[in-house]
């Protein structure tokens, strides 16, 4: 069975901080490995996906991940964090099944500080 | 560019009546999915739906849900009786492949 932890459910920095959003996952097969972003009352809009080729996986609105296979992570970091930013971050990992189901987890809520 | 529509937005019933979610996925795309997210809670799989069948359903997915294409563009999740614990954002997505999910903006459904 697949799942994913986020460590951390609120992560506040300043504007202009340096951005890191931490996700661990568990996977008995090669993971396709997400972060989606939701912005207060909208749905899930995707920033960025791996799905085996480059390890650093760059994605919308400056985000990048890195798969690291050693240490079963794909965190999301940013360089410099905007207002814009706060909004509620999610991990996802599928592959581990036929249904190509999604199993996402917990979720962080990045706060940006002036 | 092409989106997951979902309708209605907001949605409430009774405890005990039927609900059907509606949703038009992207018009290509071949892979169907229901998520639901209770509030304050994790973004949990529904079920999964490809070829016009259910592909993968999870625990959660049991007698009282049902999901249908009826026409070649709308995908709907029927409640067939509303309970409590149903009241979540019910949301819908699609994809081309077995690779990136789109989802929509959600349904919020309030049960009382």
């Amino acid at each position: 069975a697949q799942s994913v932890t986020q460590l951390g459910s609120h992560v506040s920095v300043s504007e202009g901080a340096l951005v890191l959003l931490r996700c661990n996952y568990s996977s008995s097969v090669p993971p396709y490995l997400f972060w989606y972003v939701q912005y207060p009352n909208q749905g899930l809009q995707l920033l960025l996906k791996y799905t085996s080729a480059a390890t650093l996986v760059k994605g919308i609105n400056g985000f990048e991940a890195e798969f690291k296979k050693s240490e079963t992570s794909f965190h999301l970091t940013k360089p410099s964090a905007h207002m814009s930013d706060a909004a509620e971050y999610f991990c996802a990992v599928s592959g581990d099944n036929a249904g190509n189901m999604l199993t996402f987890g917990g979720g962080t809520r990045l706060m940006v500080k002036p | 560019e092409p989106e997951v529509t979902q309708t209605p937005s907001h949605q409430v019933t009774q405890m005990g009546q039927e609900v059907i979610l509606r949703c038009v996925p992207i018009s290509n795309h071949l892979y169907f999915y229901w998520y639901r997210q209770i509030l304050g809670q994790k973004v949990e799989f529904l079920v999964s739906f490809y070829n016009n069948e259910i592909s993968e359903k999870s625990e959660i997915f049991d007698d009282q849900f049902s999901v249908e294409r009826p026409d070649g563009s709308n995908f709907t999740l029927k409640i067939r009786s509303t309970k409590l614990e149903d009241s979540a954002m019910y949301f819908c997505a699609s994809s081309w492949d077995s690779g990136t999910q789109y989802f929509g903006p959600g349904t919020r459904l309030l049960v009382l």
